[in-house]
């Protein structure tokens, strides 16, 4: 079953902060972070795993609360180049490897 | 590193018609998935392997089919094409459930 992603899309400026939200129906053991831009692949951000600290990339970072099954990935800053749409995956349970993707966040960055 | 290669980059079939879409990856992952993304439905995971022989059903296999006779190589076959398959194809490798890397896609057209 697929995540929920929040906000579906979202507009800032250049240096404003953003939050991008994931929850799940099932208990997770990992929410994985990926940006994607207009035509091209899915890139890698981060992995958060159950029990594990907040992670942190640039000026990315993400939290999980495993007991309300949700992540958050937290953009500070942004700059231009964060513009491009965001996905969490997250796998249910160790060894599964069934990662399952959200819908996506549409962030646009503007000058 | 050539990394995850997909190909064709590009197709159009006929309704009806059989074909497969290869992916290859050189980085020696135990893990590869298949993933297809239609506008506003995210990455949707249609079927994923945990190593050589070994394939599991995503959350939309209907239609497709897979194997995994070598680490290397997770093959997908569309046994008779359907416009519904229209989309945008992805392959993913990992290792250990860490960062997955992408292949640049396969754009399908079934008319």
């Amino acid at each position: 079953q697929q995540p929920v992603q929040s906000p579906q899309a979202v507009i800032l400026r250049e240096g404003e902060d953003a939050v991008i939200n994931c929850s799940s129906s099932k208990a997770l053991y990992s929410v994985h972070w990926y940006r994607q831009k207009h035509g091209e692949a899915p890139v890698f951000l981060m992995i958060l795993l159950k029990g594990g600290e907040q992670k942190g990339h640039e000026k990315i970072s993400a939290s999980f609360n495993e007991k309300k099954q949700q992540s958050s990935l937290y953009l500070t800053a942004s700059q231009l180049s964060y513009s491009g749409t965001y996905f969490c995956g997250t796998e249910g349970s160790p060894g599964s490897e069934k990662l399952v993707f959200g819908k996506g966040t549409k962030l646009t960055v503007n000058p | 590193n050539a990394g995850v290669t997909q190909t064709p980059k590009f197709q159009v079939l006929k309704t009806g018609q059989s074909m497969t879409l290869q992916c290859a990856q050189d980085m020696n992952h135990e893990y590869m998935s298949w993933y297809r993304q239609d506008p506003g439905m995210g990455l949707r995971l249609i079927h994923y392997s945990v190593g050589a022989g070994i394939t599991d059903q995503g959350e939309v296999p209907n239609g497709y089919n897979v194997s995994r006779s070598t680490t290397e190589d997770f093959p997908l076959r569309l046994l008779s094409a359907a416009p519904s398959q229209t989309s945008v194809y992805f392959c993913a490798s990992s290792r250990d459930r860490g960062e997955a890397f992408f292949g640049q896609g396969t754009r399908l057209t079934v008319v």
